[in-house]
């Protein structure tokens, strides 16, 4: 079945670092792929997504590219900041009538002054 | 402000009680959906609509039961909550699932003792 695989975390860096977190995923089809991200005691937001191959999603400096080739949509970000502390969540929608979005486990980040 | 609401935010009952959290979105979005979170299982989805009096089950649906009498509201019915059913509960709504991506709730944590 579809499936949605994310590196482990937490992930911690300092302030101005490069991130980087890794998302592949396994589906029939041609899912739309998405980032979402859960503050502490938040729900989740939409951070970007992408609908199709080659398209690069991006928003608040973060940016993904959806590379059919390698099943991948790893998120990217040049500097982080404290204030992007938080879960992150890669997650793809199926193609067929439940649009469920299936999530990865989530990636906890930690960025430190 | 587009936004979906969920209530209560936080929730004690004892088993066996009946609830309902309801859910409300203000978007005008044909696709809703209730996900619960939980450790170590990431989310997972129990029951969607794709429009008023259409509903159906998700991947848990054991326990829970919706109704959709109206495009703006998605209640999840609890008849007879037990333990296993504590946990953190998401609604979410969508113009169109697959590539609009959702609108996620605030959430309600809910504990059943």
């Amino acid at each position: 079945g579809d499936s949605v695989t994310q590196m482990e975390g937490p992930v911690t860096l300092s302030e101005e670092a490069f991130l980087t977190i890794n998302c592949t995923y396994t589906a029939t089809g041609y899912p739309s792929l998405f980032w979402y991200v859960q503050y502490p005691g938040e729900g989740l937001q939409l951070l970007l997504k992408a609908t199709k191959a080659d398209d690069k999603g991006s928003n608040k400096g973060f940016e993904a590219t959806y590379r059919k080739e390698t099943t991948s949509f790893h998120l990217e970000k040049g500097s982080v900041q404290v204030s992007d502390s938080a879960v992150y969540f890669c997650a793809l929608s199926r193609m067929d009538s439940s649009y469920k979005l299936i999530f990865g486990s989530g990636t906890r980040l930690l960025v430190r002054p | 402000e587009a936004q979906v609401t969920q209530n209560p935010r936080y929730l004690i009952t004892v088993t066996g009680k009946k609830l309902t959290v309801t859910c409300s979105q203000n978007m005008n979005h044909e696709y809703m959906s209730w996900y619960r979170q939980d450790p170590g299982l990431g989310l997972r989805q129990i029951y969607y609509s794709m429009n008023v009096e259409v509903t159906d089950k998700g991947d848990v649906p054991e326990g829970y039961k919706v109704s959709r009498k109206e495009k703006r509201n998605f209640p999840l019915i609890l008849e007879s909550p037990s333990p296993n059913q504590t946990s953190l509960y998401f609604c979410a709504s969508s113009l169109s699932g697959q590539t609009y991506g959702y609108t996620f709730g605030s959430g309600t944590r809910l504990t059943v003792v």
